[in-house]
Order: C-alpha cells, then structure tokens, then sequence
C-alpha cells in the first residue's frame, strides 16, 4: 500500500517549457489536491478534484491545468512555466471533501524549480 | 476568514509535554479543528482531528476549549523526531478545502 505517489521527484525547467506532475493514490479514495509550498511559508491549494469527472479551482490556480485522468490519479500541468512557480508541489487524497472527519493524506512532494 | 493563529516557534525539552496552542475564534459551527505537521521536506503528516470533544489518539491530544475559539495540541513526550513544523486547520463545508497557515515550528531540545 503505497498511499500517494507523485512524480517526478525533482525537475529543472526552462521558463516556457511545458511538464505535467503526476500522482497516484491507492486508498479508494474520491477526492484528490493539488498544493505549493514556497520555502518558509504554508500550503497553498491549486486545484482540487472532489470525485472522479470534476475539478475545481483553490487558491492559486493560474498558470496550471489539471486532469481527473480516472479514480487513482490527478496531474497538475505547468503550460508555459514561469520562474514564480517554482515550488514544492504536494499532491494530497482523501475519502471525500464533505464535512465529517476528512483526513487528507499527502505525497511526498515535487521539487520544481524553473530557470 | 478562514484561518488560524498559532506562535511562530515554541522550543521543548526531550521528554517533556509539548503543548501547542491554536485561535480559531471565528470558527464555525460545523468546521473541524485539524492538526498536521511537517518534518522538513517530507509531506504533511496528519496528527489528530476534532469538532467538540477532546480527543486523543496514539500520536497525540486535543483540546478544545468549551467555546472552540482555541485548541491545544498535546505531544505527551516529545522526542528529537518530533521536531517539525505543526499546523492548525479548520476545516468545515465541501469546497472550503484545507488551508494551512504558517504553522509553528516546535523544536525539541535534548
């Protein structure tokens, strides 16, 4: 059980260039999040996928596209990268995102940094 | 507003309690009190949950204030390995996703 897995682990790109993060949970889960941590400060939400076949917006969303590819896996897409994305990139799951007792459980993070 | 106010830092001694306190005096009925924390570079690590009641688990405690405009998180022994940056969320209606504030970052001292 390997929880949330995301991909590529580290990445070095050139402003303008295009890279989509990948992530995967397999824990059944419905919901699925994309989050940026700049150094020194908290998580910032990005987009989020509340089931399978929706996506919507969080704190931050431009410059970034997202795909509910199906259940098990969310990808973040960078278009045209610009140096202020350059970030930690958490992907996080849980069961749902309606109130109740929802724990969010996270990736192990993607270190991006655009040149 | 949906956030949270905890001190920067806080220092521990090895073996004693850490005792980390949150304000979330605007929260709402329904909003859940959430604590998580983050050991550099890794992802966040869920600690403990609760609405009303004092809760506790293998990790550690939580306290809410009858009135719910606080909480303290409690790590009975604190260890080196609980050095990390903590976080207090409120977290209530689907669509008012998780958000993390600065966290503090508790130091435990030999």
């Amino acid at each position: 059980n390997a929880g949330v897995t995301q991909t590529p682990k580290f990445q070095v790109l050139k402003t303008g260039q295009s890279m989509t993060l990948q992530c995967a949970q397999d824990m059944n889960h419905n919901s699925m999040y994309w989050y940026r941590q700049d150094p020194g400060m908290g998580l910032r939400l990005i987009y989020y996928s509340a089931s399978e076949g929706t996506t919507d917006k969080g704190e931050v969303p431009n410059g970034y596209n997202v795909s509910r590819l199906n259940k098990r896996e969310f990808s973040l897409r960078l278009e045209s990268a610009a140096p202020s994305q350059t970030s930690v990139y958490f992907c996080a799951s849980s069961l749902q995102t309606a109130v109740g007792g929802n724990t969010i459980y996270f990736g192990e993070g993607s270190w991006l940094t655009v040149v | 507003d949906a956030k949270t106010t905890q001190p920067t830092s806080m220092d521990c001694a090895e073996g004693r309690a850490a005792n980390l306190p949150c304000n979330h005096s605007t929260i709402s009925g329904n909003e859940y009190v959430y604590w998580y924390r983050q050991i550099h570079s890794q992802g966040p690590q869920y600690i403990i949950h609760g609405l009303k009641n004092n809760e506790t688990n293998e990790m550690a405690s939580l306290i809410i204030t009858e009135d719910r405009k606080s909480s303290t998180l409690i790590l009975p022994h604190a260890t080196l390995r609980d050095t990390a940056v903590y976080y207090c969320i409120r977290h209530g209606n689907a669509g008012n996703m998780l958000t993390f504030g600065g966290g503090t970052r508790l130091m435990v001292k030999p």
